[in-house]
C-alpha cells in the first residue's frame, strides 16, 4: 500500500510568483486535505476535495485554490506569492466511508520558502 | 467554531520517565480528538483518536490519551518515555458534522524532548 506522496519536497520562490504543489493519496482514498504549517504553528486548514469537489475552505484567500483529479491525486495553487505564504504544506488523504474513517493520513509535506 | 490548546509548547522529560502533554479544547458541539506526532522534516502521524465510548483510548507507541468532558481537556500520556519519542505533538479536533470528511483545528503543537 502506497502512501501519501508530495512533490516537490523544497521550493523556493519569489513574491508575486505563482507555485503548483502536488500530492497523491494513499491507495484507495477518495478525499484530500491541505493544510499550511508556518514555522512553529500547528498546520491550518486550507480546502478539502472530495471526489473531485471543493469540500470545504478554511479562513485563506482565493489566490489558493486547487484541483483533484480522477485518480484523486491533487495539486494546490497560489498566486501572487506573499512573503506570509513561506510554511510547510501539508496533504492529506482521507476515505470517509471505510474503516479508518476520520483519520486522516498526511504527507511529508513541502516547504515553500518565498523571497 | 472550535479551537485547541497546548498548553506547554516545550516538555524536557528524563528517558525512562512517565510524561503527559496537555491538551484542551473548545467546541459548541460534541466533537473528536485526536493526537498527532510530527518527527523532524516528516509529515504528521496520526497516535490515537476518540470518537466515541470510552474515554481511555490507548494508542501506537505506548501512548495513551483521556476523554475528560467535564473539563473539556484530552491530556496525552505514557508511562515510560524513549529517547525514539523526541518530536512534535498535535492535539486536535474535529466537530463530526462531515461525516467523516472534517477539518482538523490543530493547537500550536508541544515539543517533546527525551533528555538521556
Amino acid at each position: 500500500e502506497t502512501g501519501v506522496t508530495q512533490s516537490p519536497t523544497h521550493l523556493i520562490k519569489t513574491r508575486g510568483q505563482q507555485v503548483t504543489l502536488r500530492c497523491s493519496s494513499q491507495s484507495g482514498h477518495n478525499t484530500v486535505s491541505w493544510y499550511q504549517q508556518a514555522l512553529g504553528q500547528g498546520p491550518q486548514f486550507i480546502f478539502q476535495y472530495y471526489r473531485e469537489e471543493e469540500n470545504g475552505r478554511g479562513n485563506f484567500p482565493p489566490r489558493f485554490s486547487g484541483l483533484q483529479f480522477p485518480n484523486y491525486s491533487s495539486e494546490l495553487n497560489v498566486n501572487a506569492l506573499e512573503l506570509d505564504d513561506s510554511a510547510l504544506y501539508l496533504c492529506a488523504s482521507s476515505h470517509p466511508g471505510t474503516s479508518e474513517i476520520y483519520e486522516q493520513y498526511f504527507g511529508p509535506g513541502t516547504r515553500l520558502t518565498v523571497t | 467554531a472550535q479551537s485547541v490548546t497546548q498548553l506547554d509548547s516545550q516538555v524536557p522529560v528524563f528517558e525512562e520517565a512517565p510524561v503527559e502533554l496537555r491538551c484542551n479544547y473548545s467546541s459548541s458541539v460534541s466533537v473528536y480528538l485526536f493526537w498527532y506526532v510530527q518527527y523532524p522534516n516528516q509529515g504528521l502521524q496520526l497516535l490515537l483518536k476518540y470518537l466515541s465510548g470510552s474515554t481511555l483510548v490507548k494508542g501506537i507507541n505506548g501512548f495513551e490519551a483521556e476523554f475528560n468532558k467535564s473539563q473539556t481537556s484530552f491530556h496525552l500520556r505514557k508511562p515510560s518515555v524513549h529517547i525514539s519519542d523526541t518530536a512534535e505533538y498535535f492535539c486536535a479536533v474535529s466537530d463530526g458534522s462531515g461525516f467523516g470528511n472534517e477539518k482538523l483545528t490543530f493547537g500550536t503543537g508541544t515539543r517533546l524532548t527525551i533528555i538521556p
